[in-house]
């Protein structure tokens, strides 16, 4: 079964700074990954999809990137603002499903 | 606007009652999904309908069925609520495994 890992569960950083979120997955055999963004008491909203044929992308700020071999993946977040502040989760797709990890709770301090 | 809707965004139950949760998506997605979220658990799967008049069980089905009404429409459903349902529910649509898009989510608590 597919294991979706995200280390630190929580982070807190001065704004301004650069940092990076890491998720990792036990299975290599996956279509894709892709990155939320949640608010608290809001649904998930897509930040960004990587193929498995992919090595990262980018949009705007934020970059992610894949090494499906390593099941590891990175989203960088660069110069931080407070309105970054939210829970980042992952999610692999492999079969016909989604698998989320625990999320990484974000807060920029101004 | 595009996306996924889902009805009702808060419920309160008591033990032992039936609810429907309504899910509804407007982009022609094939799949569709609903997740629980629970504190420390992140989303796990309940149930998913890779394409309409099809449905299986996710990790964790027990206490709930579903059915696909049509395209558009995936409902869950509770028979008989117990405390331990008591949880965020999100719906999710997707065109095989191209970008998921979710709902609101609703907000259920059992008495």
């Amino acid at each position: 079964k597919q294991e979706v890992t995200q280390i630190p569960a929580a982070l807190s950083v001065p704004e301004g700074e650069n940092l990076v979120l890491n998720c990792s997955f036990t299975d290599s055999a996956i279509y894709n990954l892709q990155w939320f963004r949640q608010d608290p008491g809001k649904g998930l909203t897509s930040l960004l999809l990587i193929q498995s044929s992919q090595r990262e992308q980018t949009s705007g700020r934020l970059n992610a990137s894949l090494d499906k071999s390593s099941g590891r993946s990175t989203l960088y977040i660069a110069a931080s603002q407070p309105g970054d502040s939210a829970t980042y989760l992952c999610a692999v797709s492999a079969g016909n499903q989604f698998y989320f990890g625990t999320g990484t709770s974000l807060t920029v301090i101004p | 606007n595009a996306g996924v809707t889902q009805t009702p965004k808060f419920q309160v139950l008591k033990t032992g009652q039936s609810m429907t949760l309504q899910c509804a998506q407007d982009m022609n997605h094939n799949s569709m999904y609903w997740y629980r979220q629970d504190p420390g658990m992140g989303l796990r799967l309940i149930y998913y309908s890779a394409s309409e008049g099809t449905t299986d069980k996710g990790e964790v089905p027990n206490g709930y069925n579903v059915s696909r009404l049509n395209k558009r429409e995936f409902s869950l459903r509770l028979e008989s609520a117990a405390p331990s349902q008591t949880s965020v529910y999100f719906c999710a649509s997707s065109e095989g495994h191209m970008s998921s898009r979710f709902g609101a989510g609703t907000r259920l608590s059992v008495l």
